[in-house]
């Protein structure tokens, strides 16, 4: 059971947006920054939002990052099978004085 | 190039020990905290722990404290990871990254098991 809640799994059409959120509580969201990691089998995770909505050079205008309140969201735009990938979020928890990542959330483009 | 190179992985039976490292290569490694984080055969991330750019300040995951220790070697830009009394759960690919995981190596499997 992952500190951070995203949904399992999410699927959309090419050219579709969708919207991948995450929950987390007053002790980690709240007080701070969320990051956004993208993961293709097998391979490193590869970040892809920094704090809360900022994209990493090289990173698509497709991707972007909001929070607010206890959680936040990555939208993606304009799908592309590419996209197809697990994502995850991830945050400083101050009560547990570690970082917390969710659980991930499967995204298959149709 | 701006690169970690994870080693030391391997089969371990339960109970027993095995060293991680990672080289930085290609930035200013004494900038950045730098941390590892682990990813069981078709799991999500689990943060396993961190370090101070001057190697001041650890944290960890509960589920390793006492059993794992995080370093660091900022003269041979090294980070390492012991682990000890190691479980049949903390068979994971391990994977180096930096600060807030802006860099990630290529990971290296570690199997516990008899």
């Amino acid at each position: 059971q992952s500190v951070l809640t995203q949904p399992p799994s999410l699927s959309g059409t090419p050219g579709q947006r969708v919207t991948i959120s995450c929950s987390g509580s007053s002790s980690n969201i709240r007080p701070n920054t969320v990051n956004w990691y993208q993961q293709f089998p097998g391979t490193a995770p590869k970040l892809l939002i920094f704090g809360n909505n900022q994209r990493p050079s090289g990173v698509p205008d497709r991707f972007s990052g909001s929070k607010s309140g206890t959680s936040a969201s990555l939208g993606i735009s304009g799908l592309q099978s590419e996209d197809d990938a697990d994502y995850y979020c991830a945050v400083w928890d101050n009560s547990l004085n570690g970082w917390v990542f969710g659980g991930g959330t499967r995204l298959t483009v149709l | 190039e701006v690169q970690l190179v994870e080693s030391g992985g391997g089969l371990v039976p339960p109970g027993g020990s095995l060293r991680l490292s990672c080289v930085a290569s290609g930035f200013t490694f004494t900038d950045y905290w730098m941390n590892w984080v682990r990813q069981a055969p078709g799991k999500g991330l689990e943060w396993v722990a961190n370090i101070k750019q001057d190697g001041s300040q650890k944290n960890y995951v509960d589920s390793v404290k006492g059993r794992f220790t995080i370093s660091r070697d900022n003269a041979k830009n090294s980070l390492s990871l012991q682990m000890n009394i190691l479980r049949v759960e903390d068979t994971a690919v391990y994977f180096c990254a930096r600060s807030n995981f802006d860099l990630w190596g290529r990971g290296i499997l570690v199997s516990v098991s008899s």
